[in-house]
């Protein structure tokens, strides 16, 4: 069956600008969770849905970043006013009880 | 909050022989300790994992330890081959009903040499 996917797979941004990143998790996952991984560095968590309620967002960096799964499935995660320190590959996962399946990833290139 | 330590950061073996990595954690109620590899430009894949109620666990040439009282987990690869060559990463996490966030180590580059 079809795994998790993302897209954009790249996004390039001038400094400033809003982006918006989509993950499309295993059909019939209720938890999904955000990542962001810095170059050479282990993957940090960001925030986790379950079903369409957000219950934990405590990894989001600043109030520049919001995520959204408004109907339990598709999730957004969105940047305002993009820096540089944003680059980074932003992973999307969903889940069974236990083990977490990844999807390809979104790599930011902030200019 | 949770912290996990990885080591070494890079390992470099020549074919045919293991590899271990080591991994520390600090919350004692972490209880689910995923294992995943990551090659150059895609997903973190998982290839074990151990629950807090097992001392070891076993796949064909991967095996996963883990000491409680320790908070020590490694993972072991026999018989390295060049398609091992990949950077491996440790997590830890608490499970529950729901909401098992990953507290990731910082990765290994494992290079395995002809």
């Amino acid at each position: 069956g079809a795994g998790v996917s993302q897209s954009p797979r790249y996004k390039v941004a001038k400094r400033g600008q809003d982006v918006a990143l989509r993950c499309d998790p295993i059909s019939g996952h209720v938890s999904l969770f955000w990542y962001q991984q810095a170059l050479g560095q282990g993957p940090e968590f960001l925030t986790y849905f379950q079903n369409e309620a957000q219950l934990d967002k405590s990894g989001l960096p600043s109030d520049r970043f919001f995520a959204e799964r408004p109907e339990g499935s598709v999730s957004t995660l969105k940047i305002q006013r993009t820096q540089q320190e944003d680059s980074a590959v932003y992973l999307c996962a969903s889940s069974t009880i236990n083990e977490q399946f990844f999807g390809p990833g979104t790599r930011l290139t902030v200019l | 909050g949770e912290n996990v330590e990885q080591h070494p950061s890079t390992l470099s073996v020549q074919e045919g022989d293991s590899a271990v990595i080591k991994c520390t954690y600090s919350d004692s109620a972490s209880n689910y300790f995923p294992w995943y590899k990551q090659e150059l430009g895609k997903r973190p894949q998982l290839i074990i994992d151990i629950r807090s109620n097992v001392g070891e666990k076993k796949d064909q040439r991967i095996a996963v330890t883990l000491n409680k009282t320790a908070k020590h987990f490694s993972l072991h690869i026999t018989e390295t081959q060049p398609e091992d060559s990949a950077v491996y990463f440790c997590a830890a996490s608490w499970v529950t009903g729901g909401g098992n966030k990953l507290t990731f180590g910082t990765g290994t580059q494992l290079k395995v040499e002809l």
